[in-house]
């Protein structure tokens, strides 16, 4: 069965410290990997998205894709206390339909 | 520009009973997907229609049901309603089918009670 697998948290960093965030998948044939942000409530906001191996930076945030260890994870730099929220890894499988993982809880400490 | 909008925002039905969500994709945009989410979980995939045509069925019995419009937008039909139907239903709207990036909307919010 394909998964995608996030540490539940909470993940509990100081404002202004680097908060990391990691994602493992278990279909090889994945080619599409992407970071959304979903605040209580609300639904699911796309913050990165990254297809081939490597660092993509976008602003405080930067996605890193490692196929061969099946790893995806998010940096977010000097974070916020409204980063504070639940992170969602979606990667696509092989048909191309999105797994997503059951996300990441972030709590940014004032 | 207008985002994905879906309605209603919020419902509640009974067991037994049927319900019809709708999703407006952003404009230009011609693929829609339906999620499930429940909390404390990511979200479900349920179906994906690109160009009218359904491209993908997540893993879900047959009362769920979907199609898509001449406009792009599409409607979720879910028959004989449970209460572990009870979740936020998210409509998410992309360019093309396929790994791409989707686009949400704010979500239904279903409680069956």
């Amino acid at each position: 069965q394909k998964e995608v697998e996030q540490n539940s948290g909470p993940l509990s960093v100081p404002e202004g410290a680097i908060a990391s965030l990691n994602c493992t998948y278990s279909d090889r044939g994945s080619q599409s990997f992407f970071w959304y942000r979903q605040y209580s409530g609300k639904s699911p906001e796309l913050i990165m998205s990254i297809y081939s191996n490597g660092d993509k930076e976008d602003g405080r945030f930067t996605a890193q894709l490692n196929k061969a260890s099946q790893y995806v994870s998010l940096l977010i730099r000097d974070s916020q206390p409204s980063d504070s929220a639940t992170y969602l890894c979606a990667v696509s499988d092989s048909n191309y339909q999105l797994i997503w993982g059951a996300g990441t809880k972030l709590i940014i400490k004032p | 520009d207008a985002g994905v909008t879906q309605s209603p925002t919020h419902l509640i039905k009974t067991r037994g009973q049927q319900v019809t969500l709708r999703c407006s994709p952003i404009s230009g945009h011609k693929s829609v997907s339906w999620y499930q989410q429940v909390l404390g979980q990511g979200p479900q995939f349920i179906f994906q229609y690109y160009e009218k045509e359904e491209r993908g069925r997540g893993n879900f019995p047959d009362r769920f049901s979907a199609r898509q419009f001449p406009n792009y937008s599409s409607e979720l039909n879910v028959n004989a309603l449970l209460l572990g139907d009870s979740a936020l239903y998210l409509c998410a709207s992309s360019l093309y089918s396929g790994g791409v990036e989707q686009y949400f909307g704010p979500g239904t919010r279903l409680t069956v009670t």
